[in-house]
């Protein structure tokens, strides 16, 4: 009963570099977000899918692009990474059957850019 | 703008009773959920209100008014295992969530 995985778990990057954070659920949710958590301000939003094929913006959007090709899968792709974006990952699916839409995280990527 | 406000530290003894506060002010509101995340883990869902009143699972209970744009955790019969971080999130409307910045609870013996 995997869930919610991401992969990697730890990553460094130098500034500028470009690199894809990987979501994968196994629970058949139609819903997927990302989010970023940074100290003292909660879990922001970054992009959210409500389907394969279907992807919008969040709050915090820049700098991040998104694609829903899978139900499955729901990769995060940092263009040009920036130490502003340093930060903690997290990604969560939903059932959209489920009134109370209850999300179930993944164990985060700790994101450190140098 | 958006923004949900809840105390950033609420300390409390074992055994007793904790409320944590949230106010709302958002675009559109579809339901509150409460999150509740320990050091270097995953957040894990803990209730929802979409309606107002009370919702209550086993030592937590949640509760909502949708008129003063206002929810509470309860959370009774503390234990340590339930110091953590604890966060309000408001469903905005087709799946958009957006979170408060989270209340750390210390439970002291």
């Amino acid at each position: 009963n995997a869930g919610v995985t991401q992969t990697p778990k730890f990553q460094v990057l130098k500034t500028g570099q470009s690199m894809t954070l990987q979501c994968a659920q196994d629970m058949n949710h139609e819903y997927m977000s990302w989010y970023r958590q940074d100290p003292g301000m909660g879990l922001r939003l970054i992009h959210y899918s409500v389907g394969a094929g279907i992807t919008d913006q969040g709050e915090v959007p820049n700098g991040y692009n998104v694609s829903r090709s899978t139900t499955e899968d729901f990769p995060l792709r940092l263009l040009s990474a920036a130490p502003s974006q340093t930060s903690v990952y997290f990604c969560a699916s939903s059932d959209r059957g489920q009134s109370n839409q209850p999300q179930h995280f993944g164990d985060g990527t700790r994101l450190s850019i140098l | 703008g958006q923004s949900l406000e809840q105390p950033s530290e609420v300390t409390a003894v074992e055994g007793a009773i904790v409320q944590i506060n949230c106010t709302y002010q958002t675009s559109g509101f579809y339901g509150l959920s409460w999150y509740q995340q320990h050091d270097g883990g995953a957040p894990t869902f803990l209730s929802y209100n979409a309606l107002d009143g009370l919702e209550e699972t086993g030592r937590f209970s949640s509760f909502l008014s949708r008129s003063d744009s206002y929810g509470y955790l309860l959370l009774q019969e503390l234990q340590m295992k339930d110091s953590a971080s604890y966060f309000c999130a408001v469903n905005t409307g087709g799946f958009k969530t957006i979170f408060g910045a989270g209340t750390r609870l210390f439970v002291k013996a």
